[in-house]
């Protein structure tokens, strides 16, 4: 695609729900990236998926957090039992083996837990 | 472990005053320094990168240059407007192969009035 994309925009649930974020990375990038960016703070890195390889999990706060990823397309970022404190942007994005540094991101999916 | 510190917004300016967001870091080994743009409604996207020391990198009439000795990557634009207006984060990169570990800053709230 043109860029990645990511859906919904817009996420409002309540807490205890369990709730589901959408992420396409641009075709062919191998590499995608999910970040958070809580109100008035900086982007929080959640996790890593490079081509086949194991993800690199280690920004995931908690045992409620877990993503998958289909090869080199879709990704899901999915969230347990939600709680106010998830609440926030989550973004992603992806790179190309040829440029690895330079990351391309989505909008983002807002998250409100009320 | 790696950090980046960028000056707290907003920034408020008038159109054609000149630009200055101030960035430090701090990294293991020889980072590269990005500056990204988030404009309002729309995800991040790379402004302009830096790979090694006194490298200046530039676009869209900003400039940045990687200085090693104060660890800095001062974000600067002789004349700004009204377009400008956007979101700055600054952040470096780590790592050699194929993960590149991003590090961002909280980033700068920039406004610029008519």
């Amino acid at each position: 695609g043109a860029g990645v994309s990511q859906s919904p925009s817009n996420k409002v649930t309540e807490k205890g729900k369990d709730v589901e974020l959408r992420c396409d990375p641009i075709s062919g990038h191998t590499a995608l990236y999910w970040y958070r960016q809580r109100l008035g703070q900086g982007l929080e890195f959640l996790i890593y998926f490079q081509g086949n390889s194991a993800p690199d999990k280690s920004g995931l706060p908690s045992d409620r957090f877990s993503a998958e990823r289909t090869g080199e397309s879709v990704s899901t970022l999915t969230i347990q039992r939600t709680q106010q404190e998830d609440s926030a942007v989550y973004l992603c994005a992806s790179s190309s083996r040829r440029s690895r540094e330079t990351q391309y991101f989505g909008p983002g999916t807002r998250l409100l837990v009320l | 472990g790696n950090s980046v510190t960028q000056m707290e917004g907003p920034v408020t300016l008038s159109e054609e005053a000149f630009l200055t967001i101030n960035c430090t870091y701090t990294a293991t080994g020889y980072p590269s320094l990005f500056w990204y743009v988030q404009y309002p409604g729309e995800g991040l996207q790379l402004l302009l990168k830096a790979t090694k020391a006194d490298d200046k990198g530039s676009n869209k009439g900003f400039e940045a240059t990687y200085r090693k000795e104060t660890t800095s990557f001062h974000l600067e634009k002789g004349s700004v407007q009204v377009s400008d207006s956007a979101v700055y984060f600054c952040a470096l990169s780590t790592g050699g192969g194929g993960y590149q570990k991003v590090t961002f800053g909280i980033g700068t709230k920039l406004q610029v009035i008519p």
